[in-house]
């Protein structure tokens, strides 16, 4: 099946820095990457859409100079946290939708990335 | 409002027996995809099912199928003689917006439901 892999895995940082998650499709091409947080107990919660070559689509909430999404190869997309404080520790998780095959694009998930913030 | 209601935060089956998890969505779409994704404690979203509105037979894979009832909205998980393995969380998810809403084409996700599996 379609892997797509996240870097890292887990990072532990000090409250003001950035922090930049990678995510990558490693075998298939994806023009559109989602970004999701999710809290411990609780669903998925979508923040923002990925296009490659283009602004990134924000969810409502969700502050886009804080989030910063860099989708540039239909490979590699990027969320960089900004400055970040406890209150953005969670669990980041990226998917993958692939650019062909079937037509309602089953989205590919990332293992994920533990985010804590001291 | 909430677009993927799954009403049931626990469940608990007993080895080998069959379990149903609830999953009610609500959308104004004629077109659009519902899908089921198994978390387990280490965090991967595994896909388990994809069910396509406009297809006419419940979708099936392995011990997985999706009792589908467009009418009433529904989409139900049925998990055919439950595993030790099958403990984990459970989520319904629903992709709408495909074709002319390109910005709401995005797979949103229910609450989820926790499934443990009693030896």
């Amino acid at each position: 099946g379609a892997v797509v892999s996240q870097h890292p895995s887990r990072v532990i940082c000090k409250s003001g820095t950035s922090v930049k998650i990678e995510c990558r499709s490693l075998d298939f091409q994806a023009t559109t990457m989602f970004w999701y947080r999710q809290f411990p107990k609780q669903s998925l919660m979508l923040m923002a859409t990925s296009n490659e070559g283009s602004k990134a689509t924000y969810e409502q909430g969700v502050e886009k100079d804080k989030f910063l999404i860099n989708h540039a190869s239909l490979t590699l997309s990027t969320l960089t946290v900004t400055s970040a404080h406890p209150e953005d520790s969670s669990f980041y998780i990226c998917s993958a939708r692939p650019t062909s095959g079937r037509a309602w694009g089953t989205q590919y998930f990332g293992p994920g990335t533990r985010l804590t913030v001291l | 409002a909430q677009k993927i209601t799954q009403t049931q935060p626990g469940m608990f089956v007993q080895e080998k027996e069959a379990v149903t998890l609830d999953c009610t969505y609500d959308t104004s779409d004629q077109s659009y995809g519902l899908f089921w994704y198994k978390q387990p404690s280490s965090g991967e979203m595994i896909f388990l099912i994809y069910q396509g509105s406009y297809d006419e037979q419940n979708a099936t894979e392995g011990r997985y199928s999706l009792n589908f009832q467009k009418a009433r909205k529904s989409a139900n998980l049925v998990i055919s003689a439950s595993q030790l393995g099958d403990s984990a969380m459970y989520f319904c998810a629903m992709r709408e917006g495909v074709g002319v809403k390109t910005s709401y084409d995005k797979v949103i996700f229910g609450p989820g439901t926790s499934l443990s599996v009693i030896p």
